[in-house]
């Protein structure tokens, strides 16, 4: 088991450029978590998937943030155009469960730095 | 709304004594477990400990325990025997088990442990 694999680890970018941060979960699991740690606000979570299909994007900033997840295997969150606000470590997370005591288990993050 | 909330910023422990790392936390759903998570200087967020709510017996693994109080709402990190490499940042986290609380991990703010030689 190869764990969650995000990429790219380290990312620094122009400010007004597009960001594509990329995850591939657990092979099985079916729920799919995007958060943000900054140290103002800690971690947030910005969107979930379960079974492919967006369920809460209530925690996502703003219209310049979005999310997909074409298929069980992939997602990306992309930043467009992106603000040194932007900067921090994002988090794909993947989970075998919507419920109860399956807990998540994380990538190793993407350190997005907006100069 | 979940919350989760833990108010020592920072502790600091001797190598091989235990240390409590405090967790309060509120929630209206009826069922929900807690989560402790580990993230050392590298980043990455390492899964410690799982306790539900309705188990009858506080959940161990290995150093770690779990001093869960329901009716006082705390879900309190016990590390045993410290050592150098506990150093660390320390997340308490709650999910729900209904509607779309239930998907979520609330986390909270975090705990700084050192330990000392």
């Amino acid at each position: 088991d190869a764990g969650v694999i995000q990429s790219p680890r380290h990312e620094v970018t122009e400010m007004g450029q597009e960001v594509t941060l990329r995850c591939k979960p657990i092979s099985g699991h079916n729920s799919l978590f995007w958060y943000r740690q900054t140290m103002m606000r800690g971690l947030e979570l910005l969107i979930y998937f379960n079974n492919n299909v967006p369920i809460d994007d209530s925690g996502m900033p703003e219209d310049r943030f979005s999310a997909k997840m074409p298929n069980a295997s992939f997602s990306t969150l992309k930043i467009q155009p992106s603000e040194p606000r932007d900067s921090a470590v994002y988090f794909c997370a993947s989970s075998p469960g919507q419920r109860g005591g399956n807990g998540y288990t994380f990538g190793s993050g993407t350190r997005l730095t907006v100069v | 709304a979940q919350k989760i909330t833990q108010t020592q910023p920072g502790m600091f422990v001797q190598e091989k004594e235990a240390v409590t790392l405090d967790c309060t936390y509120d929630t209206s759903d009826p069922s929900y477990g807690l989560f402790w998570y580990k993230q050392p200087s590298s980043g990455e967020m390492i899964f410690l400990i799982y306790q539900g709510s309705y188990d009858q017996q506080n959940a161990t693994e290995g150093r770690y325990s779990l001093n869960f109080q329901k009716a006082r709402k705390s879900a309190n990190l016990v590390i045993s025997a410290s050592q150098l490499g506990d150093s660390a940042m320390y997340f308490c986290a709650m999910r729900g088990v209904q509607g779309t609380s239930g998907s979520r991990l609330t986390f909270g703010e975090g705990t700084q442990l050192t330990v000392n030689p």
